[in-house]
Formats: structure tokens, C-alpha cells, sequence
């Protein structure tokens, strides 16, 4: 069965530390996408990343990275000199079927607070 | 350009009521879903659309929920009789093509409430 792990609930840290949110993901396929998703405090989801398993280069996007271990079936995010505006809900997700109405399993979600 | 939106934001309902949640996605999006998110949870699928083509409603918890897109645009997901088990946050999410590479763009949502 595919189950995403996001096992910390809730994470603070004061502004300018850096902050790591972890992903463990379980899926029996071999081709299969991940996903970041911001959820802000208005609800809505912004998407933040896409990477298929095929790809374990780690990326950086201004002061976010993603490292992906295929090895340890992780996908982690980590945000550099964190900021107050980042403070959200943060969701990992899988994609495990490239076919039709494939839909996304979420993990429940990390908690950020980002205090100044 | 516009992103998904959905209508109302909020609904209070009393139980035993019917609702109606709407979803506009992004024009010219082939893929609509919708998913549920209770309270301090990850969102959970209900239903998929391929243009007006409902594929997939194996994750409708019973058959008082019902969805629709007729014309390949707008959806609707409806709830008969509500139970205060159905409080909610109901998001909606289109995406240009199918399958799973395709990256989901998500709706603000209608949270729903049930008294």
C-alpha cells in the first residue's frame, strides 16, 4: 500500500534558524512522483515541487531545498534562514501511477511557526 | 491567470440539510478532483473527473455524496442530508493532463460545518 510518513507533527523555531521537514514515503512502484505542498493559514495548497523517482538530484529554490534518498525512501525539505511568512502547514505527497485520476496521498502534515 | 476557485468559503449547514460546494479550475484543465481534509489531516480523495467523464468515486464515503461536471468545466460535488461527520474542508484540484506526473493546483477550499 502507498503511505506517506510525515512524523513531525509540529516543528517552531525562531526567525533565521534553518528548519528541516521530513518525508518517508511507502509505495511498491518504481516509477512515482512526489510532491511539496504549502497550506498558509487562507488553506489554500501551493504547490512547491514535483519529482519523479527517477531524478535524486537534490534541488535548491532560493532558501529551499529538497534532498531526495531513494535508498531510505525520503524526501525532505529543508528551509534556509527561516522568515515568519513561511510558517504554514507543510504536506508531502505521492504519486505513485502514471495513469488517469491518479490521485495524491498525503502525509498529515507539519506545523511550522516561525516566530521573529 | 486565474487559478481554481470554489464558492461558497464557508457553509454552515444543520444536519439532515443538502449542500451544494462548486469548483472552477483552471481553464482548459482536462483533470478535476476533489479531495476532503478533516481537521488536523492530509487531504484524502473523494472523486476524479477527465473532462465530464467521472473516472474514479471509489474515495465518496457513502451515497450521499454525489459530483458532477457536465460540461468538462465547472463541478460540483453535492451532500444529501448531512451529518455533522461531514465537517469538512472540501478542496478541489485540476490539472492540464492525466496521470500522475501531472501536477495538481488546489482551490482555497469550502469549509464545510454541520451543526
Amino acid at each position: 500500500a502507498q503511505k506517506v510518513t510525515q512524523a513531525q507533527t509540529e516543528i517552531s523555531v525562531v526567525e533565521k534558524e534553518d528548519v528541516t521537514l521530513d518525508c518517508v514515503y511507502e509505495t511498491r512502484d518504481t516509477t512515482y512522483y512526489l510532491f511539496w505542498y504549502k497550506q498558509p493559514p487562507s488553506g489554500e495548497l501551493v504547490f512547491l515541487i514535483r519529482r519523479n523517482s527517477f531524478d535524486e538530484q537534490n534541488e535548491i529554490s532560493g532558501r529551499y531545498s529538497w534532498n531526495f534518498q531513494k535508498s531510505t525512501s525520503s524526501f525532505n525539505f529543508t528551509i534556509t534562514a527561516s522568515q515568519v511568512v513561511d510558517s504554514a502547514v507543510y504536506f508531502c505527497a505521492l504519486s505513485d501511477l502514471n495513469q488517469a485520476g491518479t490521485a495524491l496521498i498525503f502525509g498529515k502534515g507539519t506545523t511550522l511557526s516561525v516566530s521573529s | 491567470g486565474a487559478g481554481v476557485s470554489q464558492s461558497p468559503r464557508y457553509k454552515v449547514a444543520k444536519r439532515g440539510q443538502d449542500v451544494a460546494l462548486r469548483c472552477d479550475p483552471i481553464s482548459g484543465h482536462v483533470s478535476l478532483f476533489w479531495y476532503q481534509q478533516a481537521l488536523g489531516q492530509g487531504p484524502e480523495f473523494l472523486t476524479y473527473f477527465q473532462n465530464e467523464a467521472q473516472l474514479d468515486k471509489s474515495g465518496l464515503p457513502s451515497d450521499r455524496f454525489f459530483a458532477e461536471r457536465p460540461e468538462g468545466s465547472v463541478s460540483t460535488l453535492k451532500i444529501q442530508r448531512t451529518q455533522q461527520e461531514d465537517s469538512a474542508v472540501y478542496l478541489c484540484a485540476s490539472s492540464t493532463g492525466i496521470g500522475g506526473k501531472e501536477t495538481q493546483y488546489f482551490g482555497p477550499g469550502t469549509r464545510l460545518l454541520v451543526l
